[in-house]
């Protein structure tokens, strides 16, 4: 199995500020990583899929990049809706996910 | 648009049963691989099941295989979890979620539901 690691594990930003998320898979995924964000109590949301493909609707703003084993997220200035939890998951075998990375208000 | 809604969770004991419901609208649901993940609390997110647009393929979790079953009926546009035999760490928001497929396995999920949660304790 494939694990997935994520850093930092939580992360306390400023709106408006540039932030990289990190996601390592334990071996090789090739570019056959999404990206979720997920806020409590609501249904996960697709962002990136691909490594750097966005999903429909999802805003400019978020942008993923990376291949291999080494793979980030990037929100070039945070909006007050994009606190929540970030997920990387890869699908290069049976998907597993990373832990997640919870950006929280400053 | 995509829209799903899981239904069916609560409260059971320690060998319990418990069957989840999520009925799909927005798009043709037989198209599409339909897939459970769940999330225990304080954990991160764990694929249960999936499942072909026909049925005619299904596979499921290690941490699952023999008691929990997944189905759906096409005609309903909805599709199920079976849960046999539950256990405490079966303790979980529940989601269903759309699959797309690139191969034969599934890739990611891009459409999810708002989960039910599950409990199993005495």
């Amino acid at each position: 199995e494939i694990v997935m690691t994520q850093s930092p594990a939580s992360l306390s930003v400023s709106p408006g500020e540039r932030i990289t998320l990190s996601c390592r898979a334990s071996q090789s995924v090739n570019t056959y990583l999404a990206w979720y964000q997920h806020k409590p109590g609501q249904a996960p949301r697709l962002l990136i899929s691909n490594a750097s493909t966005r999903a429909t609707g999802v805003p400019a703003r978020f942008s993923g990049s990376g291949s291999g084993t080494e793979f980030t997220l990037t929100i070039s200035s945070l909006q007050s809706e994009d606190f929540a939890i970030y997920y990387c998951q890869h699908y290069n075998d049976w998907p597993t996910f990373g832990p997640g990375t919870k950006l929280e208000i400053k | 648009q995509v829209h799903l809604e899981e239904s069916g969770g609560g409260l059971v004991t320690p060998g319990g049963s418990l069957r989840l419901s999520c009925p799909a609208s927005g798009f043709t649901f037989s198209d599409y691989y339909m897939s459970w993940v769940r999330q225990a609390p304080g954990k991160g997110l764990e694929w249960v099941s999936f499942i072909s647009g026909s049925s005619s393929f299904t596979k499921y979790a290690d941490s699952v295989k023999g008691r929990f079953t997944i189905s759906r009926d096409n005609a309903k546009n909805s599709l199920y979890l079976q849960m046999d035999s539950l256990r405490a760490e079966d303790t979980a928001v529940y989601y269903c979620a759309r699959v797309l497929i690139g191969g034969m396995i599934p890739d990611y999920f891009d459409y999810w539901g708002p989960g039910t949660l599950v409990t199993v304790s005495s």
